[in-house]
């Protein structure tokens, strides 16, 4: 089956700093990857869409400059953080998808801003 | 706007026994897909089953197995021989047709708990 990666699994980052997470999709291309976040004991919120090679689709409430997201490649969505803060920390899932409806999760990430 | 709906916040089972798992969704569109995502303790998501719309055979995966009712918008799990690895958040998930464009839309998911 597809499987995708999330690198770092837990960060741990100061008031202030940025921090990247990566996803990759390790056996297929992904035109398509998805980031969520993820609120204790609620469902996944869609922060954004993004296709490879072009600006990321942001949803509504989501700050653009503060979620900097690059799909780079075919392969690889990378999620940035910026001047990170407390109210930031939570878990961070993305997803790839392959086909017109297979989507695939990465294991997610857990940020956590002091 | 399409919305998903799980009125049940939490479910219980027996092990080995049957659960089913609801949920309803609302959209104008009619060709789409339908999900049910499993999330255990890792909270890895995983994918349990999924409908196509334009089929009225209902989908089956081994224990797990829908009832896809298209005119009432009803797309319930039903979970058979439960077993302790059942245990984790299900989320029920909606999707457009139209090719490569649409994203998932999930429901506030049910945890479901199976007692030994």
């Amino acid at each position: 089956g597809a499987v995708v990666s999330q690198h770092p699994s837990r960060v741990i980052c100061k008031s202030g700093t940025s921090v990247k997470i990566e996803c990759r999709s390790l056996d297929f291309q992904a035109t398509t990857m998805f980031w969520y976040r993820q609120f204790p004991k609620k469902s996944l919120m869609l922060m954004a869409t993004s296709n490879e090679g072009s600006k990321a689709t942001y949803e509504q409430g989501v700050e653009k400059d503060k979620f900097l997201i690059n799909h780079a490649s075919l392969t690889l969505s990378t999620l940035t953080v910026t001047s990170a803060h407390p109210e930031d920390s939570s878990f961070y899932i993305c997803s790839a998808r392959r086909e017109r409806y297979e989507q695939y999760f990465g294991p997610g990430t857990r940020l956590t801003v002091t | 706007a399409q919305t998903v709906t799980q009125s049940q916040p939490e479910m219980s089972v027996q092990e080995a026994e049957t659960v089913t798992l609801s949920c309803t969704y609302d959209t104008s569109e009619s060709d789409y897909y339908l999900f049910w995502y499993k999330q255990p303790p890792s909270r890895q998501m995983i994918l349990v089953i999924r409908q196509e719309a334009y089929k009225q055979q209902n989908a089956t995966e081994n224990r797990f197995s829908v009832n896809f009712q298209k005119a009432a918008k009803s797309f319930s799990l039903k979970i058979s021989d439960s077993q302790l690895g059942d245990a984790a958040m299900y989320f029920c998930a909606w999707k457009n047709y139209g090719g490569s464009q649409g994203n998932l839309i999930f429901g506030k998911g049910t945890k479901l708990s199976v007692k030994p």
